[in-house]
């Protein structure tokens, strides 16, 4: 079966600008995850959504972070305005209920 | 929330020899503890998984123990080989969530096998 995609795989932009990174899960997955994951560090839940519902946001920087997943399927992650300290590289994962999570390639993001 | 340490950060062994890798969290309401292998610039794989009504589970070289009295689980490899190098992440999940696996990582475990 086709993995959980994403894109772009790599982005640099400068503070203070807007940047968006797109998620594609494995076809049936309902659940739905974005994590960051800080240079050295374990991956850090942001959102994770069950069809097109946010199940928790709770650790998602809301003055700048936002997800959607319009018809339970792709998902997008914006960061509005970037800073220094959002330089990670973002996840996405997807599960079916209660099941094994399934990461994607990531995207690494540079902010200068 | 949930927390979750892991230990040791660096690991070195030499091929052959067998490593092991230390977790702790906080929440006892977790019942779900993946493993996850990370090599250099790739995606986070499962590598194996226990649930809280099982102590050990063992796949080939690799095994997870789980002491839920203490709240500590571990990763063992046995017979380390070169490609076994890699970060490891433990991780724990509760069972409060209806909608699926909300996981809490730990830090890391750089493993380094030497030829």
């Amino acid at each position: 079966e086709a993995g959980v995609a994403q894109s772009p795989r790599y982005k640099i932009i400068e503070k203070r600008q807007s940047v968006a990174f797109w998620c594609n899960p494995i076809s049936g997955h309902a659940t739905l995850y974005w994590y960051q994951q800080i240079l050295g560090q374990g991956p850090k839940l942001l959102i994770q959504f069950q069809n097109n519902g946010v199940v928790d946001d709770s650790q998602l920087p809301k003055d700048r972070f936002s997800a959607e997943r319009l018809k339970g399927v792709d998902s997008t992650l914006k960061i509005q305005p970037a800073k220094l300290e959002d330089s990670a590289v973002y996840l996405c994962a997807s599960t079916p209920w209660r099941g094994t999570q399934y990461f994607g390639p990531g995207t690494r993001l540079l902010v200068l | 929330g949930e927390n979750v340490e892991q230990h040791p950060s660096t690991l070195s062994v030499q091929e052959g020899d067998s490593a092991v890798i230390k977790c702790t969290y906080s929440d006892s309401a977790s019942n779900y503890f993946p493993w996850y292998k990370q090599e250099l610039g790739k995606r986070p794989q499962l590598i194996i998984d226990i649930r809280s009504n099982v102590g050990e589970k063992k796949d080939q070289r690799i095994a997870v123990t789980l002491n839920k009295t203490a709240k500590h689980f571990s990763l063992h490899i046995t017979e380390t080989q070169p490609e076994d190098s890699a970060v490891y992440f433990c991780a724990a999940a509760p069972n409060g969530n209806n909608a699926g696996n909300m996981l809490t990582f730990g830090g890391g475990t750089r493993l380094m096998v030497k030829p």
